[in-house]
């Protein structure tokens, strides 16, 4: 199964300000997509980032607020901007691997906004 | 939309069977998978069915019946480090491609 490098693991930021997460995959891969969690909480689906093309983002998430890159088939971003003490959570990016129609999972940057 | 519904919370002993039920709605079902989270780390695939029928990878197994839009997970021979959360998954096709939407999860405390 491919292996997914996330960065950072966590951090605290200052409201208003930005923070990029980056997933490196050990595999070229098609889709990759973004979740945020909520501790003790489900998986929610943020977007779905495409090779070449606009992620795709779901019911309640905005380009503007969370911009995401996929400059090629192993690497995309997420940025969380102008962000407030409702941003803080659990954000992971994830692939389906092909083998089983299973998602691999980065580690999760937990991100704490003061 | 997609909705999928599972219990908040099973404790049982070590050493036992327990079963996870989830029933879900969706417009484009593909296939349901399961979930295991430990505290504090990431989700981890445990099994996946796309037809009717049980899947079984040892102690773990996986059922379908996508008449009734049902599934369970069932874990066996129940250990202290099973205790986790349980997600489960269904795997949609919807207008943007394939995505995977996840269940509450439910919260296993084994007891010894």
């Amino acid at each position: 199964s491919a292996v997914i490098s996330q960065k950072p693991s966590r951090d605290i930021c200052q409201r208003g300000t930005s923070l990029t997460i980056q997933c490196q995959v050990d595999s070229q891969v098609t889709m990759m997509f973004w979740y945020r969690q909520q501790p003790g909480q489900s998986l929610t689906l943020i977007a779905t980032a495409n090779q070449g093309s606009e992620a795709t983002y779901e019911s309640g998430f905005v380009i503007d607020k969370f911009p995401i890159s996929r400059p090629n088939l192993t690497f995309s971003t997420l940025t969380v901007s102008n962000m407030s003490p409702e941003d803080s959570s659990i954000y992971l990016c994830s692939v389906e691997d092909s083998g089983f129609y299973g998602y691999t999972f980065g580690s999760g940057t937990r991100l704490t906004v003061v | 939309g997609q909705s999928l519904e599972q219990p908040s919370e099973v404790t049982a002993v070590e050493g036992a069977i327990v079963q996870i039920n989830c029933t879900y709605q969706t417009s484009g079902f593909y296939g349901l998978s399961w979930y295991q989270q430990h505290d504090g780390g990431a989700p981890t695939f445990l099994s996946y069915n796309a037809l009717d029928g049980l899947e079984e990878t040892g102690r773990f197994s996986s059922f379908l019946s996508r008449s009734d839009s049902y599934g369970y997970l069932l874990l066996q021979e129940l250990q202290m480090k099973d205790s986790a959360s349980y997600f489960c998954a269904v795997r949609d096709l919807s207008t943007g491609g394939f995505k995977t939407i996840f269940g509450a999860g439910t919260r296993l405390f084994v007891k010894a």
